[in-house]
């Protein structure tokens, strides 16, 4: 069966300093890999998407970036975080648009960052 | 501008009573209809899936509803159970840009009481 990983669950860090969120899949090849942003009584936002190694979509401009140096990692990053940075990140997978139709977009659990 | 509205924003009912959750939306056209259930803390798990076509879908105690005429939405929760505690989003797949332009709702917070 499919995981999907996410961590750390937790994360304070001072403005200025950088972040690294990973992301990693186990039991599928060449997922589809999102990373979304929720912000309290508001919807998710999507922030990158990739459907390949080294392949990353950038969907609203921003302090992160994303990258994805093998077929089951996504990683989010910052060089210098921002007091608005601070969120709840969920990093998402689905099978590729040549597998099953229709297939829902699986969640990790998520990384509460806070930043101070 | 597509949305997807949810209502109400939050919701109180006692164990054992049954809900309703709603979701407007003006994204047309669209592939399908999605609802998730997210726990505090936790990431969005996968509750129902309709296309367009669907009028109706069950897992579970939980059925939607989707009347592609009216724009609307449904999620009823039969004989709720504290566990049922959580946040509802509904979020449609829109035709155009597909899975990499899924619109999703603020969610309906609810809170199931003993």
């Amino acid at each position: 069966s499919q995981t999907i990983h996410q961590w750390p669950a937790t994360l304070v860090q001072p403005v200025g300093s950088p972040l690294s969120l990973e992301c990693t899949v186990e039991g599928t090849s060449n997922p589809n890999l999102y990373w979304y942003r929720q912000a309290a009584g508001r919807g998710l936002q999507l922030l990158f998407y990739s459907v390949g190694i080294g392949q990353i979509s950038s969907e609203v401009p921003q302090n992160l970036s994303a990258s994805r140096p093998q077929d089951r990692q996504f990683i989010l990053s910052s060089k210098k975080l921002l007091l608005s940075d601070s969120g709840f990140y969920l990093c998402a997978w689905r099978p590729t648009d040549r597998g099953i139709p229709n297939s829902p977009l699986h969640f990790g659990n998520g990384t509460r960052l806070t930043v101070t | 501008k597509n949305q997807v509205e949810q209502s109400p924003q939050s919701l109180i009912i006692l164990e054992g009573k049954n809900c309703t959750l709603q979701c407007n939306y003006t994204v047309s056209p669209f592939s399908n209809l999605r609802w998730y259930k997210q726990d505090t803390g936790r990431g969005p798990v996968s509750l129902t899936i309709m296309t367009f076509s669907e009028n109706t879908k069950s897992n579970g105690r939980y059925t939607a509803t989707l009347d592609a005429d009216t724009k609307q939405s449904s999620l009823h929760i039969t004989a709720s159970q504290l566990s049922d505690s959580a946040s509802y989003i509904c979020v449609v797949v829109p035709f155009s840009g597909g899975y990499n332009k899924l619109i999703f709702g603020a969610g309906t917070r609810l809170a199931v009481h003993p």
